[in-house]
């Protein structure tokens, strides 16, 4: 079965500018998270929607949005882009999100502000 | 705030040496799991732990949790030039067993042929 699609897989953007990401989940998976991946802080935590819920939220700025749609696709938004946010940012999908599964890894939106 | 360590950082071993990484968590987890990141790569899904002192096998790795639920450990036994990558435990927020996961920063291998 097809695994995590994240689109696009690369992007630069300007400082200022906003950006919008996309997370297609394993078919059948109603649990995505959101996690921001830099050599200096590792893989932290954005938030997690579940049945188009936002049920987690990491300690990132109002900044950073998402959203999740009835098919469990899922978006990320950065608004105001800030050099500090180029990282990689990977998308992860599970079949409750919960105890018994692991989390699928999609291979990423890497994105560079400059 | 939760917090998940890992060591050590980096590792480096000729093939055929042994590996092992710890994991140790600020607070007591529901349970726990490991994931591998190839280099240039995305996590991928190792196994999960969740019962005190729970001990499981994969081929050459061996993942264990402690009693007390706060530490954890991989072991690697023999290790292969296809085991380079970064190994990273994580744990679910305190008192929950769903959604967010604390990450540890990873412990980066090596392996010299």
């Amino acid at each position: 079965k097809a695994g995590v699609t994240q689109t696009p897989r690369y992007l630069i953007k300007t400082r200022g500018q906003q950006v919008t990401l996309s997370c297609s989940p394993i078919s059948g998976h109603r649990s995505v998270s959101w996690y921001q991946q830099t050599p200096g802080q590792g893989l932290q935590f954005l938030f997690e929607y579940f049945s188009e819920t936002q049920r987690n939220k990491g300690n990132f700025p109002g900044r950073f949005s998402g959203r999740q749609f009835s098919n469990s696709r899922s978006e990320m938004n950065v608004s105001t882009l800030e050099l500090g946010d180029s990282a990689l940012y990977l998308c992860a999908s599970s079949p409750l999100g919960g105890l018994g599964y692991g989390y699928t890894f999609g291979s990423g939106t890497r994105l560079t502000v400059v | 705030g939760q917090q998940v360590m890992q060591i050590p950082q980096y590792q480096h071993v000729q093939e055929g040496e042994d590996f092992t990484t710890y994991c140790n968590s600020s607070t007591t987890l529901s349970n726990i799991q490991w994931y591998k990141q190839r280099p240039g790569g995305h996590p991928v899904f190792l196994i999960q732990l969740v019962k005190s002192g729970e001990v499981k096998k994969q081929k050459r790795l061996t993942f264990q949790f402690g009693e007390a639920k706060k530490n954890s450990s991989l072991h690697i036994t023999a290790t292969q030039t296809t085991d380079v990558g970064t190994y990273f435990c994580a744990g679910p927020q305190r008192g929950s067993t769903l959604g967010r996961l604390y990450f540890g920063r990873g412990t980066q291998l090596t392996v010299w042929p």
